[in-house]
Formats: C-alpha cells, structure tokens, sequence
C-alpha cells in the first residue's frame, strides 16, 4: 500500500544532543511538509518543499533544519534540541493536481529530550 | 499559523449519539477539510467539501459549509467508540500549498 512512513516512532534525545527524523513515501508526491504538534493543540507547519524548492516559515527556528535528498525522502534536523522541541513531529506529503490540499500524514515520530 | 476555530473542545457522547463539531474561519477559502486523529497517531483525511458545496456526505460524515457565515460543522451518525478521537478542520492558505488548522474538537465516544 502507498504510504507515508516516519522513523523511529519514538525518539528519545538529550539536551543540545543532535537528532535526525526520517520521512520517505511511496505516493510519489511532489510536496512534503514537517509539522511540530505539541499535545492537544494543531500540527504547526515547519516547511515544506515543492518538489526541491524548500520553503521555510518565518517563525520556524534556526534550530530546525531539513533535507529532502530525493522525492521519496525528507528528514527533519533537530541541531541542538531544546527541553521546548519534545514533540510529536508529522511529516505529510501531498500532490499537486485536482485535489492539492489533501495531505496524507505519517504516524509521527514522538520526541523526547531529556 | 491558525485562522479556524472549533467548538466545543471536547465533545462527550454516548455510543451510538450523534457527534456534531463546528469550525469557523476568517477569510474566504477555496475548500474545507475535516481530518482525524487517534491518539498519538496521524492525522487521516476525511472529507473536503469545496467553497461551492453546501454539503458533501462520505458514510456516516456529514459536512455543511456556510461561506457566509465562515463556517463549517462535521456530523458523525450513530457514533462508536472508534470514532474516539481529536478532529480538526483545515482550510487553504492563498498559495504555498499550506493548511491552516483549527484548535481541533477531543471526542470521546462513552461505551
């Protein structure tokens, strides 16, 4: 089956320790986002890339970074996460055409920082 | 960025209830989305309607769409206890293929 898919599902990290969050899809689409979902509250969009084009939101941290080496796989670079980065972090993919807006999540890889 | 909000918070029911959740928003939009989520999971689409649909039904979801208004509400029939869950609307930005998000409504679907 087509799918988004994020590793690890968990991820526990130290303060200021460097960590890497993996995306790949099989759908073939040309647009990835990465969220940041804090509990109970909405995803918040960190960037996302059109097709190489990456685009990043203007309140995102410089603490946030990302790569998207080819259309399958995007990763999310924490470079010195923080006590506030614990996270649930979504990646999404959608595809331009009749239905652009609709995006299809992977289950999240949840962050811990100790 | 969020421009939706949805009420109420948390919804609580009875098994087999129906589930009625609203979203409002501040600008004009091209489409509307509802998507679900399970607990630490996620996030599924569930419908979108368009800003020329009054109403768009998918199995027991019920979406209206008021333009005028800004608003839009999701109905679940005959709720069950797999329908526990957060739900959250979500319309178009003007461009950049972005989303913007409501707060999200926690229903629990009481056995």
């Amino acid at each position: 089956d087509a799918m988004v898919i994020q590793n690890p599902r968990y991820q526990v990290t130290q303060f200021g320790k460097p960590v890497t969050l993996s995306c790949s899809q099989t759908l073939n689409h040309n647009v990835m986002y990465w969220y940041q979902q804090k509990s109970s509250q909405a995803p918040k969009l960190l960037f996302h890339y059109y097709d190489k084009d990456f685009n990043n939101e203007a309140d995102t941290p410089d603490n946030f970074q990302s790569r998207r080496p080819n259309t399958s796989f995007c990763f999310l670079d924490i470079r010195s996460p923080g006590l506030g980065d614990a996270a649930m972090y979504l990646c999404a993919t959608s595809r331009e055409g009749l239905s652009f807006y609709e995006q299809y999540f992977g289950p999240g890889t949840r962050l811990t920082v100790t | 960025s969020q421009q939706g909000e949805e009420d109420p918070q948390a919804l609580s029911i009875q098994e087999g209830e129906n589930a009625t959740m609203n979203c409002s928003y501040k600008t004009s939009i091209n489409n509307l989305q509802w998507y679900r989520q399970n607990s630490g999971r996620g996030l599924v689409h569930l419908i979108l309607i368009r800003s020329n649909e009054r109403e768009k039904h998918s199995g027991r979801l019920r979406v209206t769409l008021d333009t005028s208004k800004k608003s839009s509400s999701l109905l679940i029939t005959a709720s069950r206890a797999a329908d526990t869950a957060s739900y959250f609307c979500a319309t178009d930005a003007d461009s950049n293929y972005q989303l913007i998000w409501g707060a999200g409504t926690k229903l629990i679907i009481k056995p």
